[in-house]
């Protein structure tokens, strides 16, 4: 069964460095997320993709987040200079139709310290 | 602004009692429902979703617009059915991100 996968499981970073996040979405997909889920908080959305751009940002994705489709199968996304705060689990997603089921990542553990 | 509420953080039974897991939800259209299970180690993955009114592991999840709700529940629940459940809406049209509620962590007592 095809998933989505990320890497890397868990990436240690230190606080002003960049840092990307990779995503395999399932092949055929069209739209692509970002999640993001403090420690002991809920899973908040971050962004949107589709057709080569973004759809929909929420207030997190501020100026220090990026995303790219650079090769037709990525999916990265790029903090570019990481706070404490942006310690937490990402998840990607992808879906095939608009009203079909989003397939989640396992995740990565970003720790900025 | 959408909201999802699922007021239990924790929430135990025994194996073979009925569970129910509560989500209210805030949203002045028709938003579309969903309930999302994350067994342990293991990623975000679908359970149900209001408009398919499908059973799934024998959880049904139904759909009160005028309590704005959308409770599981599971009339005998089994062990292997501890998990972190998360209820979650997407509004029509858009790029129908998920809005997820805080999540419950069900646990199913021997």
């Amino acid at each position: 069964e095809p998933e989505v996968t990320q890497t890397p499981s868990h990436q240690v970073t230190q606080m002003g460095q960049e840092v990307i996040l990779r995503c395999v979405p399932i092949s055929n997909h069209l739209y692509f997320y970002w999640y993001r889920q403090i420690l002991g908080q809920k899973v908040e959305f971050l962004v949107s993709f589709y057709n080569n751009e973004i759809s929909e940002k929420s207030e997190i994705f501020d100026d220090q987040f990026s995303v790219e489709r650079p090769d037709g199968s990525n999916f990265t996304l790029k903090i570019r200079s990481t706070k404490l705060e942006d310690s937490a689990m990402y998840f990607c997603a992808s879906k095939g139709r608009q009203n079909t089921e989003a397939f989640f990542g396992q995740g990565t553990r970003l720790t900025v310290v | 602004a959408q909201r999802v509420t699922q007021p239990e953080k924790l929430l135990s039974v025994f194996k073979g009692a009925p569970v129910e897991l509560k989500c209210n939800y805030s949203y002045s259209g028709s938003p579309e429902l969903f309930w999302y299970v994350q067994y342990s180690r293991q990623r975000l993955q679908l359970l149900l979703r209001h408009i398919s009114r499908e059973s799934i592991k024998g959880f049904t999840a139904d759909l009160n617009k005028g309590e704005t709700s959308f409770h599981l529940k599971k009339p005998f629940a089994q062990e292997e059915d501890s998990a972190m459940y998360y209820c979650a809406l997407t509004r029509p049209g858009s790029a129908r991100q998920l809005t997820f509620g805080s999540g419950t962590q069900l646990t199913v007592l021997p």
